[in-house]
């Protein structure tokens, strides 16, 4: 079965400094992965997607991630906070065989942006 | 204009009331889904339709019924309402492939009083 954990459900940052936002994954399969945020009262936003090539994936808003497959994780990052970025995110990861599609999320991490 | 769209956004409804959210997306997907995240903003499929057949159903209680017309429509249907199924409850689509992502529309809110 597979699972997502999300190291955090909160984080607490300033202004300019690094985001970095823990997801570990657990997937008897090659995983393809998933982050998503979410704003205050709004659906759920595709960051950015893992499914194969590239390890290092580029998405929205000047986030990215990186898979790497020894260490079992897809943590997002971004070099520079910006108050905008204040959401929740979620971590997802879905099986290669499909599985009907579904996402398995992970808790969710509360992002604050301090000024 | 909305790709994934669902109605209502706010529902407040009394203890033992049916009520129906409609869903609907113009992104052409084969593949629809309901999820609920509940107050700790945990999120869980219930149901999954592909090409209007229902493929996942994950222990959802069958006061839960889950209705698709066609490939661009996913309604959900309650009955009995109960104080526990307060939640956000979210439609979403995807093509029916693995490593694309699912589209989602905005919530609605559901509150049993």
């Amino acid at each position: 079965a597979q699972s997502v954990t999300q190291l955090g459900s909160h984080v607490s940052v300033s202004e300019g400094a690094l985001v970095l936002l823990r997801c570990n994954y657990s997937s008897s399969v090659p995983p393809y992965l998933f982050w998503y945020v979410q704003y205050p009262n709004q659906g759920l936003q595709l960051l950015l997607k893992y499914t194969t090539g590239a390890t290092l994936v580029k998405g929205i808003n000047g986030f990215e991630a990186e898979f790497k497959k020894s260490e079992t994780s897809f943590h997002l990052t971004k070099p520079s906070a910006h108050m905008s970025d204040a959401a929740e995110y979620f971590c997802a990861v879905r099986n290669g065989r499909n599985q009907g599609g579904k996402l398995i999320f992970g808790q969710g991490t509360e992002l604050s942006v301090k000024p | 204009d909305t790709a994934v769209s669902q109605t209502p956004k706010y529902l407040v409804t009394q203890m033992g009331n049916d009520k129906s959210i409609k869903c609907e997306q113009n992104l052409g997907h084969d593949t629809m889904y309901w999820y609920k995240q509940d107050s700790k903003k945990f999120l869980k499929i219930m149901f999954s339709y592909n090409n209007k057949e229902l493929i996942i159903n994950e222990t959802v209680p069958n006061r839960f019924s889950p209705k698709s017309p066609d490939k661009a429509h996913l309604n959900l249907h309650i009955n009995s309402l109960e104080l526990g199924d307060s939640a956000v409850y979210f439609c979403a689509s995807s093509l029916g492939r693995a490593n694309t992502e699912a589209f989602f529309g905005q919530g609605t809110r559901l509150t049993v009083v």
